[in-house]
């Protein structure tokens, strides 16, 4: 099982580009979301999906944008880069609900995303 | 706000010894808290769950601990390897549902030969 894939592994832009972070999922997950990792600093959510067609807002969504226009796929989109969205981001699954809220998240390996 | 504190932040041990991880928590209403290793350029992987009625569970060499009452967990690493070097995050579920998820800064662990 591939689990949770995300590309690309790094990624290098200058201030002002944007981009698109990929995440996909195979074990059929209602629930998706997007994490930053910053040193020192506890994981943050950007984004949340219940399912195909819904998304919200977690923590600090600013300058972030994401669809979900399927189970599997879940994009980041970065609208305009700054240095601040240097990070890592992470994509998590987890199957959705109650139980699902019970079960772990499932993490892909990660983007490293410097902006200079 | 809902915090969970990890300490200590980092921490280097020798080779086949103990280790103790401590994390504290203040979220409200308490549904349940998890453990998760993040080896270095991976994502975070869980050890274990606790849920308010359980006060200890082992996987493996990891031991975790719970006290409802203190709003304090542990982490107890026996017999330590190489592979054990990690960061280990505490991450506590809110709610009734427990949908909502408050993380703690990690802990970096170091094992040395």
């Amino acid at each position: 099982n591939a689990g949770v894939t995300q590309t690309p592994k790094f990624q290098v832009l200058k201030t002002g580009q944007s981009m698109t972070l990929q995440c996909a999922q195979d074990m059929n997950h209602e629930y998706m979301s997007w994490y930053r990792q910053d040193p020192g600093m506890g994981l943050r959510l950007i984004h949340y999906s219940v399912g195909a067609g819904i998304t919200d807002q977690g923590e600090v969504p600013n300058g972030y944008n994401v669809s979900r226009s399927t189970t599997e796929d879940f994009p980041l989109r970065l609208l305009s880069a700054a240095p601040s969205q240097t990070s890592v981001y992470f994509c998590a699954s987890r199957p959705p609900g109650t139980a699902g809220a019970r079960s772990p998240l499932h993490f892909g390996n990660g983007t490293r995303l410097t902006v200079t | 706000k809902n915090q969970v504190e990890q300490s200590p932040q980092s921490l280097i041990i020798l080779e086949g010894k103990n280790c103790t991880l401590q994390c504290n928590y203040t979220v409200s209403p308490f549904s349940n808290l998890r453990w998760y290793k993040q080896d270095t350029g991976r994502g975070p992987v869980s050890l274990t769950i606790m849920t308010f009625s359980e006060n200890t569970k082992s996987n493996g060499r990891y031991t975790a601990t719970l006290d409802a009452d203190t709003k304090q967990s542990s982490l107890h690493i026996t017999a330590s390897q190489l592979s054990d070097s990690a960061s280990y995050i505490c991450v506590v579920s809110e709610g009734n549902a427990g949908n909502m998820l408050t993380f703690g800064g990690g802990t970096r662990l170091m094992v040395k030969p």
